[in-house]
């Protein structure tokens, strides 16, 4: 199975910072890499398909980029919605797996 | 804009059988795949597997922790997917959600107790 790390498990920022999350996976999967934001006790909501390009409807202050088998999520600006949980998931092989999760809290 | 509704979870009994539903609204269900994901409480997210359309054969994809006890199906006429669970075991305790990728259900919860 293909694993995916997300770095880092935690992360406390301010309203206003600029974020990034890395997601590295085990094995090349291509640009086969979602990235979702989920809060508490809600469906995870789609944010990145195909490692970059921005689902419709979510603000482009949310960017993904990929470089070899590292996968970044970045938030240029955050706002008071954005803290929540974020995973990635590799759609390039079953099990589709994701990543531990990335909780990023109000500091 | 994507809907989806499961229904059928509950309390089971280790080694007991519940079957879940997916209902569909508001895209072209039968050309779409679709996947079940599971999260046990305060846990990250557990693909489950897929179903493909008609035009992949209804292919199926399962993770190696439920191959064998759990069974995907579709109903193309109903816009209705379904997760069979067998032999159900404590750990499988959890929301299920079946989702496109692009959009996702609410969620029902299964809890295997005695």
């Amino acid at each position: 199975d293909i694993q995916l790390t997300q770095s880092p498990s935690f992360l406390s920022a301010s309203v206003g910072d600029r974020v990034t999350i890395t997601c590295r996976a085990s094995q090349g999967i291509s640009s086969y890499l979602a990235w979702y934001q989920q809060k508490p006790g809600k469906a995870p909501k789609l944010l990145i398909y195909a490692a970059s390009t921005l689902q419709s409807g979510v603000p482009s202050r949310f960017s993904g980029s990929r470089s070899g088998t590292e996968f970044t999520l970045t938030i240029s600006s955050l706002q008071p919605e954005d803290f929540a949980t974020y995973y990635c998931q590799q759609l390039s092989n079953y099990p589709f797996t994701f990543g531990q999760g990335t909780r990023l809290e109000i500091k | 804009e994507v809907q989806l509704v499961e229904s059928g979870g509950g309390l089971v009994q280790p080694g007991g059988s519940l079957k879940l539903s997916c209902a569909a609204s508001g895209f072209t269900f039968s050309g779409s795949a679709i996947h079940w994901v599971r999260q046990a409480s305060g846990k990250g997210l557990e693909w489950l597997g897929l179903i493909r359309s008609k035009g992949y054969n209804y292919a199926t994809g399962y993770v190696s922790s439920v191959k064998g006890r759990f069974t995907i199906s579709r109903d193309d006429s109903k816009k209705t997917a379904y997760l069979q669970m067998n032999s159900l075991k404590t750990e499988d305790t959890a929301v299920y959600y079946c989702t496109t990728t692009t959009g996702w259900g609410q969620g029902t919860l299964v809890t295997v107790s005695s």
